[in-house]
């Protein structure tokens, strides 16, 4: 079965700070992993998705890197801003189950 | 604005009563899914609907059941509302059975009393 943890849980930074999320999953047998935002109170936002056959993915400040056979991905985030205070969740799309499998995210603070 | 729309945001009901979720979304997409959210549990799915005419259990189908009305619109129907049904539910869309174009609407905050 799988299963998706994040760690830490809960983050606090700087403004201007380079920062990275890890996540990591027990199956490798994956299709995809996908990276999303979730702002208090809303729903979730799709930020970058990495085919099991790439290393990584770029959008802007954001780099999801993903090492399948050792079951990680980090999303790193250059110069960090207030505006980018959320929670950030990895799902994980193991083949043959057409699902994601989400972590339960780490919530970060970006400090102005 | 395009996207997948939740009805209600918010809702009280007694423990034993019904009601329906409604989610429509009009980005032409397959597939569609349901969520719940719970403190430390991060999301899981309760049901998921591959294409139009399709329903499949999720992790956590008891207690719920789902229609597939047409390719726009999915509803989650909780027969007898039961304590641990409190939750904030979900709705989700992607344009393929494999994540692309993955949208989530704003979700709907349900107490059980």
């Amino acid at each position: 079965k799988q299963e998706v943890t994040q760690i830490p849980a809960a983050l606090s930074v700087p403004e201007g700070e380079n920062l990275v999320l890890n996540c990591s999953f027990t199956d490798s047998a994956i299709y995809n992993l996908q990276w999303f935002r979730q702002d208090p109170g809303k729903g979730l936002t799709s930020l970058l998705l990495i085919q099991s056959s790439q290393r990584e993915q770029t959008s802007g400040r954001l780099n999801a890197s993903l090492d399948k056979s050792s079951g990680r991905s980090t999303l790193y985030i250059a110069a960090s801003q207030p505006g980018d205070s959320a929670t950030y969740l990895c799902a994980v799309f193991t083949s043959g189950t057409y699902k994601y499998i989400f972590g339960t995210g780490t919530r970060l603070k970006v400090l102005a | 604005n395009a996207g997948v729309t939740q009805t209600p945001k918010f809702q009280v009901l007694k423990t034993g009563q019904s009601m329906t979720l409604q989610c429509a979304q009009d980005m032409n997409h397959n597939s569609m899914y349901w969520y719940r959210q719970d403190p430390g549990m991060g999301l899981r799915l309760i049901y998921y609907s591959a294409s139009e005419g399709t329903t499949d259990k999720g992790e956590v189908p008891n207690g719920y059941n789902v229609s597939r009305l047409n390719k726009r619109e999915f509803s989650l129907r909780l027969e007898s509302a039961a304590p641990s049904q409190t939750s904030v539910y979900f709705c989700a869309s992607s344009s393929d059975r494999v994540g692309y174009g993955y949208t989530f609407g704003s979700g709907t905050r349900l107490t059980v009393v």
